[in-house]
This record gives structure tokens, sequence and C-alpha cells, in this order.
């Protein structure tokens, strides 16, 4: 499958400022990646698929302009959240579909805590 | 996203014994039903994958069974061991890595030494 670097793994901020997550595809290009949430004891819930070179498309309720997605290069996609509350406490984790189409491989998360 | 639908939501197992988790699906353009383990602050990573073309596949201690008329596929561990204990999701896609996975909502197992 692909190799995924997540970073950071963790990031604690205070509430109203933005934070910046990063999802690197290190052994292909990928022209979309997911992005997903995963709050305690549940599953993940997909936010957003990413187009490099193009708009995000975003699920049905997720704020487009507070998780601000780019994906500028075929190698790099970043989760931005801005105005972080607390409410947006959660784990978020980027997947890349493996090389040939067959399957996907998941970040190793971050966990984000605004206090 | 289009349901998929897991059981149980926990499991208790004792070492040495069999662990299956059942899910079920309503689309049937999905093309792509993995199974994913992920342990507590960790993304999750692949078991095992199958494809409806093919009713059952086997890798080591894990196997799926696929059923397309009923629209279910189960997760079965063999010879479950302590480092088994983690939480499994089914997934399941629409051609596969260009459309994004719909999660199950989990399966906590725990094996029991």
């Amino acid at each position: 499958g692909a190799v995924v670097s997540q970073h950071p793994s963790w990031v604690i901020c205070k509430s109203g400022t933005s934070v910046k997550i990063e999802c690197r595809s290190l052994d292909f290009q990928a022209t979309t990646m997911f992005w997903y949430r995963q709050f305690p004891k549940q599953s993940l819930m997909l936010m957003a698929t990413s187009n490099e070179g193009s708009k995000a498309t975003y699920e049905q309720g997720v704020e487009k302009d507070k998780f601000l997605i780019n994906h500028a290069s075929l190698t790099l996609s970043t989760l931005t959240v801005t105005s972080a509350h607390p409410e947006d406490s959660s784990f978020y984790i980027c997947s890349v579909p493996d090389r040939g189409n067959y399957g996907y491989t998941f970040g190793s998360g971050t966990r984000l805590t605004v206090v | 996203q289009q349901q998929v639908k897991q059981s149980p939501q926990s499991l208790i197992v004792q070492k040495g014994g069999i662990s299956i988790i059942n899910c079920a699906y309503e689309n049937t353009a999905f093309d792509y039903f993995p199974w994913y383990q992920q342990f507590p602050g960790k993304g999750p990573a692949l078991l095992i994958a199958i494809r409806p073309d093919v009713s059952e596949k086997k890798e080591g201690r894990f196997t799926i069974s696929f059923n397309k008329s009923a629209k279910q596929f189960s997760l079965h561990i063999m010879d479950s061991q302590p480092g088994d204990s983690a939480t499994y999701f089914c997934a399941a896609s629409i051609n596969a890595g260009r459309r994004a996975l719909t999660f199950g909502s989990g399966t906590r197992l725990q094996v029991q030494p």
C-alpha cells in the first residue's frame, strides 16, 4: 500500500486559534486524499475529499470555511481547523488511495485538543 | 454516504477462540469491502479486504466471508490472541480508491488470556 505520513500526531491549542494538519503521500502522487474525523469510541466519519489542484468536496454538515483543505501538490494535503473550539477536539485522520486504485492507506492520525 | 451496519458493538473472546464480526450493507454499487484494525490513538490499519466476485478470502488467521445476495460480509479471527484486542471496522466503497470508504460503527474486541 501507500506510505502516508501525517503530522503532527497530537496538538493542543487555545480556543479561537487555528491549527494545520499535514498529510503526505511519500511514495506516489495522489490526486485524491480523504479526511476523516473520529470522536472517542466512535467510527470514522468522512469530512471531505481533497482534490489536487481544485476545491475540496465537503460532506454534508461539514463547514468548509472552518475546515480548510488545501491540496496544492500531488503529495501533500493540509487540513486547517480555523477558530478552533473545544467541540472541534477530535482525532483527525487522512487517507490516501493505494496505487492502482485498490485499497487505502491511513495516516497515523492527529489528536487535536482545544482548550 | 450509504450506511454499513456492524455488529456486535463489543465482543469478549477467550484466547484461542474464534472472533466473529458481522456487517451488512445496502448499496449494491459497493465493490470493495475491507476490514480495518485500530488500536487506541492510532490510525486504522488494513487487515484484509474482499471484492464481490469471491465468497471467501483467507489471510493467516483472518477470513472474510462474503454473501452478495444477502448483502452481508463477516470477519472471522481464528485462534484469537490477546494482541488482537482492538477495535475492528468494516467498510465499503464504490470504485475502490476513487471514492471514500463508508465505515461501520466498529466492534471493540477483547481477547482474554
